[in-house]
């Protein structure tokens, strides 16, 4: 059973620091890309950043690019997201999630997710 | 940026009805475009991928159409455990990955 268990999430203050870790089981974590999205309770979906296991492309959303930085570590199974410069707009549940694509660099449909870990950045 | 354009942002359904949900792209996109669902305080679940293409395990009343700039999910026979919210998502941008603002589907 593929599981995505994100952690290092919790309450922060403006211009602060922190990690994020997803650690994956269940499936060959090498062979996927990997994604984070976050979304503000009660609101929509944001695309934050992903990792892509072709040439490792890395991309980011204009919002965060600058101050956010993903990473992988395949030996342990885990995605990863510093976030520095927090600012309270970051406040967000974030997700891990699955690339669909199997060994492709990425098709960019997310096929499994975790269960979210909370920042909260006070001013 | 490609912006999605989900509507209606909600609706009101009865079980057993059928319902459409509709999400335009503001330039083309192929049939890069995928549905989730999501349920209150869970992760979102892949319902459709390139548009028309069902996720595994999910139930056949759900179905996606279109290509370029329209696109339509469909839920026939409306079950009591759809009642949630759902979002389109464009993946034709490489680095710009972009979600509709969502729809929310609630019981008459």
């Amino acid at each position: 059973e593929v599981q995505l268990v994100e952690s290092g999430g919790g309450p922060v203050k403006s211009g602060g620091s922190l990690r994020l870790s997803c650690a994956a089981s269940g499936f060959t974590f090498s062979s996927f890309s990997m994604s984070w999205v976050r979304q503000v309770p009660g609101k929509g979906l944001e695309w934050v950043s992903s990792f892509s296991i072709g040439r490792n492309y890395i991309f980011y959303a204009d919002s965060v690019k600058g101050r956010f930085t993903i990473s992988r570590d395949n030996v342990k199974n885990s995605l990863y997201l510093q976030m520095n410069s927090l600012r309270p707009e970051d406040t967000a549940v974030y997700y891990c999630a699955r690339d669909k694509g199997y060994a492709v660099a990425g098709t960019w449909y997310f096929d499994n997710w975790g269960q979210g870990t909370l920042v909260t950045v006070s001013s | 940026d490609i912006q999605m354009t989900q509507s209606p942002s909600s609706v009101s359904a009865s079980v057993g009805d059928r319902v459409t949900i509709t999400c335009r792209a503001s330039q083309g996109i192929s049939t890069w475009l995928a549905w989730y669902q999501q349920k209150p305080g869970k992760a979102p679940k892949l319902l459709i991928y390139a548009a028309s293409s069902l996720q595994s395990g999910v139930p056949s009343r759900f179905s996606g159409s279109g290509s370029g700039t329209d696109f339509t999910l469909t839920i026939t026979n409306l079950q009591p455990e759809d009642f949630a919210t759902y979002y389109c998502q464009q993946a034709n941008s490489l680095s710009r990955i972009t979600f509709g603002q969502g729809t929310r589907l609630e019981i008459k």
